[in-house]
């Protein structure tokens, strides 16, 4: 079965940093794309950033480029995301979610809270 | 960026009705075009991809249509679980982008 755990959200103050961790079993994971999706309160999805199987492609959206870095472990089969300089916009819940190649995102975790608040 | 533009917003229907989605893209995405059910406090889930594939497990009453700039989503007859919002997205360019939303809710 394929599973992804997303952890690592919070509270945080603008202009802090937090590191959002997605844990993924059920499949092999460096055979996949990956990405990290957001959804603010009461809003719609926004795709957030996308990375290869091997790591070596990486995209971002243009709202979080220079300040958020995406990274993959693939022994540790797990997902990352680095966030820096929050502002209270990047407050979301965000969700990983897997890519067949060059396509759809067919698996999606639960998701974790993000809250830039002072 | 390629924008897709969801309508209506909301879409008010009883159960056992059929229910029509649109979708459109500001430029060609051929059929590289995903649909998505989320319902409250769930994540989305895959329902339609390649603008007309059902995803694995999704029921025969959704499908999908359409290519290049106009897509839709049908529901052949409203079941009390399909009360959801529906998202568009396309995967053609990058950055990925998604739709507002279409809500679809009980008249």
């Amino acid at each position: 079965e394929v599973q992804l755990v997303e952890s690592g959200g919070g509270l945080v103050q603008p202009g802090g940093s937090l590191r959002l961790s997605c844990a993924v079993s059920g499949f092999t994971f460096s055979n996949y794309e990956m990405n990290w999706v957001r959804q603010a309160p009461g809003k719609g999805l926004e795709w957030v950033s996308y990375i290869s199987g091997s790591g070596s492609i990486i995209y971002y959206a243009d709202s979080v480029k220079g300040r958020f870095t995406i990274s993959r472990d693939n022994a540790g089969n797990s997902l990352y995301l680095e966030m820096n300089s929050l502002k209270p916009d990047d407050t979301a819940v965000y969700y990983c979610a897997r890519e067949a190649v060059a396509d759809r995102f067919d698996y999606w975790g639960q998701g974790t809270l993000v809250t830039v608040s002072s | 960026e390629i924008v897709m533009t969801q309508s209506p917003a909301t879409l008010s229907v009883s159960p056992g009705e059929r229910a029509t989605l649109s979708c459109r893209a500001s430029q060609s995405v051929s059929n590289n075009l995903a649909w998505y059910q989320q319902k409250p406090g769930q994540a989305p889930r895959l329902l339609i991809y390649g603008a007309s594939t059902r995803a694995t497990d999704i029921s025969a009453r959704f499908s999908g249509s359409g290519s290049g700039t106009e897509f839709t989503l049908t529901i052949s007859s409203l079941q009390s679980e399909d009360f959801a919002v529906y998202y568009c997205q396309q995967y053609n360019n990058w950055p990925r982008t998604f739709g507002q939303g279409t809500e679809v809710e009980i008249k």
